[in-house]
């Protein structure tokens, strides 16, 4: 089956632009994560959904920083009034209700300039 | 505060050889779940191994196999036979099994695997 599949795939947009990346997970799972991935480092968590709601938001950087799942499935990851080090690669997974294995998408490289 | 730490940040093997991938981790949990990703340039992250803190027995999975101390909170990857397709960046991952956090990887820094020829 289709995998979990995040778009745009790149995007450059200019310091203190409004963002948007989507994240579309595999069909059924119920949980979805969003990481952000600098250059050369691990990815650091940002939020979980568990369905609609986000069961862990404590991983957001600042307030310029929000997701939202309205109907448990596509998520949107919406930065605004962005800076030149929100520039990185924002990696999506999602898994099965209770599941350990978590699965994940190919990433968005932002790029801010 | 759960911390993974991998202190080798390039190595490189020969292909058809054994090569070991170090991570260590810092918790005060008792339950837990240890992962090893594997991220090629295409920067899809994909599973490799995974190890439940609760079982004594090291995991496997084909080529690679796990060195698991829980004592000594040490989660080291072995690959054996190494293949070309085996070069990437290789992440150390901690889950918490329960709790309100408990969807939440804590990763470490990555090794970058080259497999020479």
């Amino acid at each position: 089956g289709a995998g979990v599949s995040q778009t745009p795939s790149n995007k450059v947009t200019e310091k203190g632009k409004y963002v948007e990346l989507r994240c579309d997970p595999i069909s059924g799972h119920t949980a979805l994560y969003w990481y952000r991935q600098s250059l050369g480092q691990g990815p650091e968590f940002l939020i979980y959904f568990q369905g609609t709601g986000a069961a862990d938001d404590s991983g957001l950087p600042n307030d310029r920083f929000f997701a939202v799942r309205p109907e448990g499935s596509v998520s949107t990851l919406k930065i605004q009034r962005t800076e030149r080090g929100d520039s990185a690669v924002y990696l999506c997974a999602s898994s099965p209700s209770g599941g350990r294995d978590k699965y994940f998408g190919p990433g968005t490289r932002l790029t801010v300039t | 505060a759960q911390t993974v730490t991998q202190s080798q940040p390039e190595m490189s093997v020969q292909e058809a050889e054994t090569v070991t991938l170090s991570c260590t981790y810092d918790t005060s949990e008792s339950d837990y779940y240890l992962f090893w990703y594997k991220q090629p340039p295409s920067r899809q992250m994909i599973l490799v191994i995974r190890q439940e803190a609760y079982k004594q027995q090291n995991a496997t999975e084909n080529r690679f196999s796990v060195n698991f101390q829980k004592a000594a909170k040490s989660f080291s990857l072995k690959i054996s036979d190494s293949q070309l397709g085996d070069a990437a960046m290789y992440f150390c991952a901690y889950r918490r099994a329960g709790g309100t956090s408990y969807g939440k990887l804590t990763f470490g820094q990555g090794t970058i695997l080259t497999v020479h020829p």
